[in-house]
């Protein structure tokens, strides 16, 4: 089964800084699906970026972009000029293709989440 | 108003008590899920649908029970709540094709005393 690692529960930046987390994942699969969600403190489950194992380039939606290493099979977020609405518990996600079937078919795996706080 | 809707958004009820979590959606998609957060473990599937006939257990199911009443209907039931399923849990639903990404309700916080 996929599985899904965040190794920093907490972690903290200051205003206008740049912050990476850190997600690893284990599949046996080659194509997939990798997001990173955000909870702020509302608790809605907010999508920040997608990226396909397919496309080689990086991911980016305005402040945050990804650092995904498929061989290494990480998946890391970077979040620049960071903002305090920034602060938030953030999960990396996994999902196997339609096509690929098997136990992962059609589902997300989560990470633990990391908690970011962001200081002024 | 929101795509993905629970409720109630908050509840504290006994243990041994029968719970139901309702979820509607409004986004016109086939997959529904349940999903449960605990601090540390991240979300974990409790149940999912891919339509109306089709229910599926997920990888903590032991003592929910689901309905999927109506395409946009999707609900979470605990027959004897006990104190571990104290926990966030989220409704969330997917168009399927595509990348998949999951769309979710707010969360519906249930306390088991």
């Amino acid at each position: 089964a996929q599985t899904v690692t965040q190794s920093q529960p907490e972690m903290s930046v200051q205003e206008a800084e740049t912050v990476t987390l850190s997600c690893t994942y284990d599949t046996s699969e080659s194509d997939y699906y990798l997001f990173w969600y955000k909870q702020p403190p509302s608790r809605q489950m907010i999508l920040v970026i997608r990226q396909e194992a397919y496309k080689q380039q990086n991911a980016t939606e305005n402040r945050f972009s990804v650092n995904f290493q498929k061989a290494a099979k990480s998946f890391s977020l970077k979040i620049s000029d960071s903002q305090l609405g920034d602060a938030a518990m953030y999960f990396c996600a996994y999902r196997s293709p339609e096509y690929a079937g098997g136990t992962s078919y059609g589902k997300l795996t989560f990470g633990q989440g990391t908690i970011l706080t962001v200081h002024p | 108003d929101a795509d993905v809707t629970q409720t109630p958004r908050n509840r504290i009820t006994k243990t041994g008590k029968r719970i139901m979590l309702e979820c509607s959606q409004t986004k016109g998609h086939d997959r529904m899920y349940w999903y449960r957060q605990d601090p540390g473990l991240g979300l974990r599937l409790i149940y999912y649908s891919f339509d109306v006939k089709d229910i599926n257990k997920g990888e903590i199911s032991d003592g929910y029970s689901v309905s999927r009443q109506a395409q946009a209907k999707f609900s979470l039931s605990l027959e004897s709540a006990i104190p571990n399923q104290t926990a966030l849990y989220f409704c969330a639903t997917s168009p399927g094709m595509g990348t998949g990404e999951l769309f979710f309700g707010e969360g519906s916080r249930l306390t088991v005393l």
